[in-house]
């Protein structure tokens, strides 16, 4: 069974820095996506990235970007230049097409940027 | 605004009713998920239909059920209701093409409480 796994319950850093949350996943299929959701305090849950499998390169979404590591199952996401907007939990998700695009969730990483 | 639609945004009421949500998907989206997702948790795959049939199915209890209608919206139907149905309840729409990259862009929730 395929299991994505959020090792960070919170973090917190100051504006403007730079923070890396971790995101690692189990799975034996070789052709499947990788998404990481935003969830803001308003509950909205929000798409900020997304990964295909196949794809050595890493995505880049303005400031957000992951590093993607397929043979350590890794998929962590880097958020830069971070903003007070920026707070939210964060869930990182797995996907693929045999189980009809079903998202597996991991736990959640609260992220709190302060000012 | 992801363009998917869920009404209402707040439904309150009592232990052994029955509550209707709906789900407007993103036009051109032929899927529709469902996913509960109660207080500091993650969320939990209920039920997906495709272009109006059931296409997979995960946590959803027997009190529940769902359908998706000739346009394309859904509906989650939930009955015999307890305390702990208490949840915010979204729905994802995608185009779930065969083969293709699929993005689940979610709808703003519904939150139930149950007294």
């Amino acid at each position: 069974a395929q299991t994505v796994t959020q090792s960070q319950p919170e973090m917190s850093v100051q504006e403007a820095e730079t923070v890396t949350l971790s995101c690692t996943y189990d799975t034996s299929e070789s052709n499947y996506y990788l998404f990481w959701y935003k969830q803001p305090p308003s509950r909205q849950m929000i798409l900020v990235i997304r990964q295909e499998a196949y794809k050595q390169q890493n995505a880049t979404e303005n400031r957000f970007s992951v590093n993607f590591q397929k043979a350590a199952k890794s998929f962590s996401l880097k958020i830069s230049d971070s903003q007070l907007g920026d707070t939210a939990m964060y869930f990182c998700a797995f996907t693929h097409m045999d189980s009809n695009y079903q998202l597996i969730w991991g736990a959640g990483t609260k992220l709190i940027i302060k000012p | 605004d992801s363009g998917v639609t869920q009404t209402p945004k707040h439904l309150i009421t009592a232990t052994g009713q029955r509550v209707t949500l709906r789900c407007s998907p993103r036009s051109g989206d032929l899927s529709v998920y469902w996913y509960q997702q109660s207080l500091d948790q993650g969320l939990q795959f209920l039920i997906q239909y495709y272009n109006g049939e059931e296409r997979a199915k995960g946590n959803i209890l027997e009190r529940f059920s769902a359908q998706q209608f000739p346009d394309l919206h859904s509906e989650l139907n939930l009955s015999s209701l307890e305390l702990g149905d208490s949840a915010l309840y979204f729905c994802a729409s995608s185009v779930a093409l065969a083969g293709g990259t699929d993005t689940q862009y979610f709808g703003p929730g519904t939150r139930l409480t149950v007294l």
